[in-house]
């Protein structure tokens, strides 16, 4: 079956980077968009961006063009996200997410990896 | 950017009672669409799709419909699993995809 297996809790400080990872497993890995959302507490889920493994391209939300760089290594099945700069704000759940649709313009997310915890705190 | 209102915010219900979840775009989505339910400590997980097709696995008590600007999500026969937080999210016009606010469904 489809699985998302991302990388574990951080704790940065301010104006830190960190860098995710999510591995795919159960699918055809440059078949399918993977994406990069984010739930800070008590909020609802805001989509960053995404990477198509299949050719590289990338696209991003604009509120995160200049924050965010999202990567994927073909060879192991792993997608990586990349959140420069780091404030207070950023503190939130990280998901990965497999895109799935009819076509690539139309997709919704079928299956997500279980989160990241990223704390940023001086 | 496509902005996504759910009403309402919160919602107290007995189980085994039908209930309505309300989603509104700011502009004509057609149906392209998605609702997903989403339990503390877990990620989301999809519902329906494409406004009114059940994802593989959800049960028959959940039922959507709606085109346009307008979208309805009803749970008939609530259970106890279905006490949770429920998003639609649009995916007609991105970059960026977005998702409403979410409503609480809580247990009365």
């Amino acid at each position: 079956q489809v699985r998302l297996v991302q990388s574990g809790a951080e704790l940065k400080k301010p104006g830190a980077s960190v860098k995710l990872s999510c591995k795919a497993s159960g699918y055809t890995f440059t078949s399918n968009g993977l994406h990069w959302l984010r739930q800070a507490p008590g909020h609802w889920p805001e989509w960053m961006g995404w990477i198509s493994p299949g050719n590289g391209k990338t696209e991003y939300s604009e509120k995160f063009q200049d924050k965010v760089t999202i990567t994927s290594d073909t060879s192991a099945n792993i997608g990586y996200m990349e959140v420069s700069r780091l404030r207070s704000e950023d503190t939130a759940v990280y998901y990965c997410a497999r895109g799935v649709g009819p076509t690539r313009a139309l997709i919704w997310f079928d299956s997500w990896g279980q989160g990241a915890l990223v704390t940023v705190s001086s | 950017e496509i902005v996504l209102t759910q009403s309402p915010a919160t919602l107290s219900v007995s189980p085994g009672e039908r209930v309505t979840l309300s989603c509104r775009a700011s502009q004509s989505i057609s149906t392209n669409l998605a609702w997903y339910q989403q339990k503390p400590g877990q990620a989301p997980r999809v519902l329906i799709y494409g406004a009114y097709t059940r994802a593989t696995g959800i049960p028959a008590r959940f039922s959507a419909s709606g085109s346009g600007t307008e979208f309805t999500l009803t749970i008939s026969g609530l259970q106890s699993e279905d006490f949770a937080v429920y998003y639609c999210q649009q995916y007609n016009n991105w970059p960026p995809i977005t998702f409403g606010q979410g409503t609480r469904l809580e247990i009365k």
